[in-house]
């Protein structure tokens, strides 16, 4: 069976552009939840998404927004990119919604802002 | 800010020797842990977890072992194999939340 999968596998883009990143989770999965990794430290939460709707945030600025389809699937934007957002930015999905789910991980989108 | 640390950045063992990796934690209400192994250029691939009502989970070569009172959490790897050189991170997760908190993580070096 897929795992989860990320689109596009690496980007590259300019201050004060705007990127879309994609993502499909597990079949069967219906939780969503992107992380940014930034080069030697952990992933950091930012949005997560349960059947279309937002379920959690972390702290990140306004510029950062996400969705999920009637598929599962889900897009993360970032608008006004900044050199500070160039980053490893995760994917992972878990089978249902609730704390002590585990959520596995896509290998990710790299970017990178110029 | 409460988070989850790591005791040691980096560890260098011999291929067959067994591996144990720290981490602690600093609040006390996350009832809910995850162990990673994150490959270069990949993922974080889901390796074992354990819930605040266990102390100890044995997997493949692998057993997590929690310890509230000190609030700490290792994870033991036997018979270490180079392919287990990676970077491990442990994520906690505290109810009602769904997200998951990770330490910088640790590099684990296997040497022939």
């Amino acid at each position: 069976d897929a795992g989860v999968t990320q689109s596009p596998t690496h980007l590259i883009k300019t201050r004060g552009q705007h990127v879309t990143l994609r993502c499909s989770p597990i079949s069967g999965h219906k939780s969503v939840s992107w992380y940014q990794q930034v080069l030697g430290q952990g992933p950091q939460f930012i949005f997560q998404y349960y059947e279309k709707e937002e379920r959690g945030r972390g702290n990140f600025p306004d510029r950062f927004s996400a969705r999920q389809f009637p598929n599962y699937s889900s897009e993360l934007n970032v608008n006004a990119l900044l050199l500070g957002d160039s980053a490893l930015y995760l994917c992972a999905s878990s089978s249902a919604w609730g704390a002590g789910q585990p959520q596995h991980f896509g290998d990710g989108t790299r970017l990178s802002i110029l | 800010g409460e988070s989850v640390g790591l005791h040691l950045p980096t560890l260098s063992v011999q291929e067959g020797d067994n591996s144990i990796i720290n981490c602690a934690y600093s609040n006390s209400a996350s009832d809910y842990f995850i162990w990673y192994k994150q490959e270069s250029g990949k993922g974080p691939q889901f390796i074992i977890d354990i819930r605040s009502n266990m102390d100890k989970r044995q997997g493949q070569r692998v057993t997590v072992l929690l310890n509230k009172t000190v609030k700490h959490l290792s994870l033991q790897i036997a018979a270490t194999q180079p392919g287990d050189s990676a970077v491990y991170f442990c994520a906690e997760n505290i109810a009602p939340w769904e997200d998951m908190r990770f330490g910088a993580g640790t590099r684990l070096t296997v040497k022939p």
